[in-house]
């Protein structure tokens, strides 16, 4: 079964400084997608990233970028020059065959001032 | 803008209601999900459906039901609502398998509180 772990409930950063969230799953396919949604209080799960497993190539978007490293099946997420609108919930998700998204327990991230 | 619209924010409902939650999306997305979030469990797929009529379990199922008459419309139905039923749940919709890892779009949740 597909499971996904984020082992850091909570991490703080500073503004303007990087902080980078943890992220490993288990799947048996080859061929699967991972993802990070942002969680602001209003409750929208936004999508920030979004990489393809046989794309060696890490994603990037903006100040978001992703360290995917496929056989250690880990998948972080780096926020450089954080800002204080980047204070949210963040889900790392795995989806395989089958649309199906499958989440992990989320990191709560504070941004200070 | 493109939608995916939870008819309520916050529900207070009493033990032993039947409730329904709604969802409606506009972008004729092929599929549509449940899920509820609790605190250190992340989002669970309740009950998930690639088309009208058409309905799958997920992970946690029990105590619940879905109907889905129209492809823009996915509702959850407590049958009977329950304390452990108290949670905050999202609703998210996709395009077919292949077009559909682009991920999903999700609904801004229904927070429902059991008493």
């Amino acid at each position: 079964a597909q499971t996904v772990t984020q082992s850091q409930p909570e991490m703080s950063v500073q503004e303007a400084e990087t902080v980078t969230l943890s992220c490993t799953y288990d799947t048996s396919e080859s061929d699967y997608y991972l993802f990070w949604y942002k969680q602001p209080p209003s409750r929208q799960m936004i999508l920030v990233i979004r990489q393809e497993a046989y794309k060696q190539q890490n994603a990037t978007e903006n100040r978001f970028s992703v360290n995917f490293q496929k056989a250690a099946k880990s998948f972080s997420l780096k926020i450089s020059d954080s800002q204080l609108g980047d204070a949210a919930m963040y889900f790392c998700a795995l989806m395989e065959y089958g649309n199906k998204l499958v989440f992990g327990a989320g990191t709560i991230l504070r941004v200070k001032s | 803008d493109v939608k995916v619209t939870q008819s309520s924010r916050y529900l207070v409902k009493r033990t032993g209601e039947k409730v329904f939650l709604e969802c409606v999306q506009d972008m004729d997305h092929e599929n549509m999900f449940w899920y509820r979030q609790d605190p250190g469990l992340g989002l669970r797929l309740i009950y998930f459906s690639y088309d009208v009529k058409m309905k799958e379990k997920g992970d946690i199922p029990e105590g619940y039901s879905v109907s889905r008459e129209k492809k823009e419309r996915f509702s959850l139905i407590l049958e009977s609502a329950s304390t452990n039923q108290t949670s905050m749940y999202l609703c998210a919709s996709s395009l077919l398998e292949g077009r559909g890892s682009y991920g999903y779009t999700f609904g801004s949740g229904t927070r429902l509180t059991v008493v």
